[in-house]
């Protein structure tokens, strides 16, 4: 089956600095990608959806400022966190689609600690 | 965006098996129903997918209505692994093809 990777699989940073969340679909070309947040024994919650070469649709109450997502090819997907906060700690999991199909292929998320 | 609803939480012992029902009373005409499971830190797993009558792969089978208002996903003899969250998701193809988790249902096996 398709494969969907995220890097870093956790991350530790200090209150105010920024951090970089890669997505990648490793065996297939993702024309849409989707970030989402997870906080503990929570669901996950859509943030937004990027499709290649063109800005992210975010959910209503997440800050596009804050949650830099870029999509610049078929295989990638970034989701940087600016000027973090403790509050913005949670499990960041991507998601990717190719093509026609309705399947979302999921990565294996990242775990992020702001201190 | 229409929700799914399912059962918070189910109970199940080993070697039993277990349905478990997501209703979707808005789903359109060209939505698939799919299924994943998620262990705790990890991403949701693809499951099984469907569209209408029953299909079914090598771990579960789903069975959907003629209405499609509703679909169950079937577990056979299930085993302590399976305790996970399982969620339904209906893509609503009308919303530029992204889906909403629902609240899961945490399926918990005994031995």
């Amino acid at each position: 089956g398709a494969v969907v990777s995220q890097h870093p699989s956790w991350v530790i940073c200090k209150s105010g600095t920024s951090v970089k969340i890669e997505c990648r679909s490793l065996d297939f070309q993702a024309t849409t990608m989707f970030w989402y947040r997870q906080f503990p024994k929570q669901s996950l919650m859509l943030m937004a959806t990027s499709n290649e070469g063109s800005k992210a649709t975010y959910e209503q109450g997440v800050e596009k400022d804050k949650f830099l997502i870029n999509h610049a090819s078929l295989t990638l997907s970034t989701l940087t966190v600016t000027s973090a906060h403790p509050e913005d700690s949670s499990f960041y999991i991507c998601s990717a689609r190719g093509g026609t199909s309705a399947e979302q292929y999921f990565g294996p998320g990242t775990r992020l600690t702001v201190t | 965006l229409a929700k799914t609803t399912q059962p918070i939480s189910m109970d199940s012992y080993e070697g039993q098996e277990v349905n478990i029902t997501c209703s979707h009373n808005n789903i359109a005409t060209n939505d698939y129903i799919t299924w994943y499971q998620q262990f705790p830190s990890q991403g949701p797993r693809f499951i099984i997918q469907g569209y209408k009558t029953k299909v079914t792969n090598e771990v579960a089978s789903l069975f959907i209505p003629a209405d499609r208002k509703s679909s169950t996903l079937s577990l056979p003899r299930v085993s302590l692994s399976d305790t996970a969250v399982y969620y339904c998701l209906v893509d609503y193809n009308t919303n530029a093809g992204k889906s909403t988790f629902g609240d899961g249902t945490t399926l918990t096996v005994k031995p």
